[in-house]
């Protein structure tokens, strides 16, 4: 099993720019998640999913979105790029969204906004 | 609201000695904790979890913790440490009550010298 899947693994954009970072998992997992990681402030929860068709808003969601029509897949969609941005992005899954579940993670997606 | 306090940003440690991260959390209700590993250039791997029970968890690597209902705190130890455990170490906290939300502390950064 590949668990769960990011891609790209490293991207460069410049302000203004938009881009789909894609996520997939293959455990048949109802919750995904996405993530971002900054020095010094652990992981901060973006969006999440808790099946196809549902997803909700997490700590910081503005500048991003997403959808849910197949249960392997959670793109994030970045509208338009901000160096704020810049960091690094991941993306987990866990079998029911139960709060004692524990989560599945990417490697993540390294994003730099010029 | 709940929040999650990693009381040291980096912990350097001699191998083969004995290693404490320390975790606090606060939270109005009860709560699953949990501690994760993330290696460079990886995605965070869960290392062990308490969801009830002995207050005393064993996880992979030899690493155990324990839940301090009192004090509110998930100490991580390890009573031998290796090089192979340089990395960053992730305390986490979940809401009993329900929602699909897991909160991170900041992470420590236990780095193993020989």
């Amino acid at each position: 099993n590949a668990g769960v899947t990011q891609t790209p693994k490293f991207q460069v954009l410049k302000t203004g720019q938009s881009m789909t970072l894609q996520c997939a998992q293959d455990m048949n997992h109802e919750y995904m998640s996405w993530y971002r990681q900054d020095p010094g402030m652990g992981l901060r929860l973006i969006h999440y999913s808790v099946g196809a068709g549902i997803t909700d808003q997490g700590e910081v969601p503005n500048g991003y979105n997403v959808s849910r029509s197949t249960t392997e897949d959670f793109p994030l969609r970045l509208l338009s790029a901000a160096p704020s941005q810049t960091s690094v992005y991941f993306c987990a899954s866990s079998q029911s969204g139960g709060s004692n579940q524990p989560q599945h993670f990417g490697d993540g997606t390294r994003l730099s906004i010029l | 609201a709940q929040s999650v306090t990693q009381l040291d940003s980096q912990v350097p440690v001699f191998e083969e000695a004995p290693v404490e991260l320390r975790c606090n959390y606060s939270s109005s209700v009860s709560v699953y904790l949990f501690w994760y590993v993330q290696y460079p250039n990886q995605g965070l791997q869960l290392l062990l979890k308490y969801l009830s029970g002995s207050t005393l968890v064993k996880g992979i690597n030899g690493f155990e913790a324990e839940f301090n209902k009192s004090q509110t705190s998930f100490h991580l130890r390890k009573p031998s440490v290796h090089i192979s455990d340089t990395a960053e170490y992730f305390c986490a906290v979940s809401d009993r009550g329900g929602g699909f939300k897991t909160i991170f502390g900041a992470g420590t950064r236990l780095f193993v010298k020989a």
